[in-house]
């Protein structure tokens, strides 16, 4: 069961401009959302997080927001940086942070 | 460099052999997870420790798997009777929990396993 969804496998932009990365779920129960970061050969790396009670969370050029009715969650990135190239994963969970639900992924690459 | 720590990094095995994974968590951190990545798909969650307890198992886990937290400290994950879809990634990730909130879970660099 797919209860978190990121539907774009991949996404390439250019060097300065924005990089928005999509994540939907399905599950009313996830409360705290949060986004990785993955290279090659590397575990995921936590990037930023946000709890269902806000609808937006900013660590300098990373933010989150977060659409309860639309059980929809995006990862802006501005500016983008050619470092910022990875796999991200956008992940979910309920009840405490048990059992948290990744979706597939999305592959940024930021060309110079 | 105090972050979660997985050995070995790769394992190749023959099908029905065992291997047996370790990881090493924060040393603050009481709850433990494992996890298992497949190519394209994200990691899925296998189980997990509240210091020594094992408190969740998902149904992925079969009887082959088994995973211990004897002393609350480090894990081990067992894997018996290899089956060539167990090729996988394990990754072990690493939180703490107060009360009723629990920090973000953190990753080490897994384990990557490949039965023959």
């Amino acid at each position: 069961d797919q209860q978190v969804k990121q539907n774009s496998p991949s996404l390439s932009v250019q060097e300065g401009r924005i990089s928005i990365l999509n994540c939907d779920y399905t599950n009313s129960m996830f409360d705290y959302f949060l986004w990785y970061k993955k290279y090659p050969a590397e575990g995921p790396t936590f990037l930023i997080s946000i709890s269902s009670i806000k609808d937006k969370n900013e660590d300098g050029r990373f933010t989150v927001f977060l659409n309860k009715s639309a059980k929809h969650l995006s990862l802006h990135i501005v500016p983008s940086q050619p470092g910022d190239s990875a796999v991200y994963f956008c992940a979910a969970s309920a009840d405490n942070n048990n059992d948290m639900r990744f979706g597939a992924g999305t592959r940024l690459t930021v060309k110079p | 460099d105090t972050g979660v720590s997985q050995n070995p990094r790769h394992k190749i095995t023959k099908r029905g052999q065992n291997v047996t994974f370790r990881c090493d968590p924060i040393s603050e951190h009481n709850r433990l997870y494992w996890y298992r990545q497949t190519l394209g798909q994200g990691p899925e969650f296998l189980t997990y420790f509240q210091n020594e307890a094992q408190l969740e198992k998902s149904r992925l886990l079969s009887d082959r798997f088994s995973a211990e937290r004897p002393k609350g400290s480090f894990s081990t994950l067992e894997i018996q009777r290899t089956e060539q879809g167990d090729s996988a990634m394990y990754l072990c990730a690493s939180s703490r929990t107060s009360g009723w909130s629990t920090d973000t879970q953190y990753f080490g660099p897994g384990t990557r396993l490949t039965v023959l």
